[in-house]
């Protein structure tokens, strides 16, 4: 299976931050990847697929890079409704694996 | 509009065979490139892959529980069922469908719209 490891498990930023996080694969999994926010109580929702493709509707602010094993996150200017855990997932094989999620915290 | 609802069991004891259906509108499972999921996540904790069921009827499951999971799928009533046998109180958790579509085959697959979820506590 492949290992995906994000990091940091959980950071403290304000509104206006950038918040940068980043995934890490145990293998190369080209730009198969994909990042989702999840809310307390809520199903996760698609931010970006295919490593830096925003999907519709999601706010300019979010941005994704990277290819091959390493892979980041960035929220410019944190929004309140920004606060939430974020999860990265490979899509280069199955058996499909997320990471273990960063919580965003208000500071 | 894409939709899907997770509808099964709130409690389940252990040893016993969990059932889980996902009621899905705004797609087909009959078009070609259409896949859908079953993600879970134990209380606290992360987002778990369970099993995928393509539009063609090809299954993958995680190796880890292949042994205890079916799914399948009826593409008239909109519907994917997800079976988990002899579950124990690790399988507690909110068991979540999700719609992908996908570039190839075990590649390529985006969970772009999800269900509610559906919390199962498996205990006696």
């Amino acid at each position: 299976d492949i290992q995906m490891t994000q990091s940091p498990p959980s950071l403290s930023a304000s509104v206006g931050d950038r918040v940068t996080i980043t995934c890490r694969a145990s293998q190369s999994i080209s730009n198969y990847l994909n990042w989702y926010h999840q809310k307390p109580g809520k199903a996760p929702k698609l931010l970006i697929s295919s490593a830096s493709s925003l999907q519709s509707g999601v706010p300019s602010r979010f941005s994704g890079s990277g290819s091959g094993t390493d892979f980041s996150l960035t929220i410019t200017s944190l929004q309140p409704e920004d606060f939430a855990t974020y999860y990265c997932q490979q899509s280069y094989r199955t058996p499909l694996t997320f990471g273990g999620g960063t919580t965003v915290e208000i500071k | 509009q894409i939709t899907l609802k997770e509808s099964g069991p709130a409690l389940v004891k252990p040893t016993q065979t969990l059932t889980l259906t996902c009621s899905f509108s705004g797609f087909s499972l009959s078009t070609s490139g259409v896949a859908v999921g079953w993600v879970r996540q134990p209380p606290g904790k992360a987002l778990d892959w369970l099993a995928l069921i393509h539009w063609d009827d090809d299954k993958r499951y995680s190796p880890s529980l292949k042994s205890r999971l079916t799914i399948t799928k009826d593409a008239a009533e909109n519907q994917v069922v997800l079976t988990l046998t002899n579950v124990d109180t690790v399988d507690t958790a909110t068991y979540y469908c999700a719609y992908s579509r996908f570039t190839s085959r075990s590649s390529g697959y985006d969970f772009s719209f999800w269900g509610q979820g559906n919390l199962v506590t498996v205990s006696s």
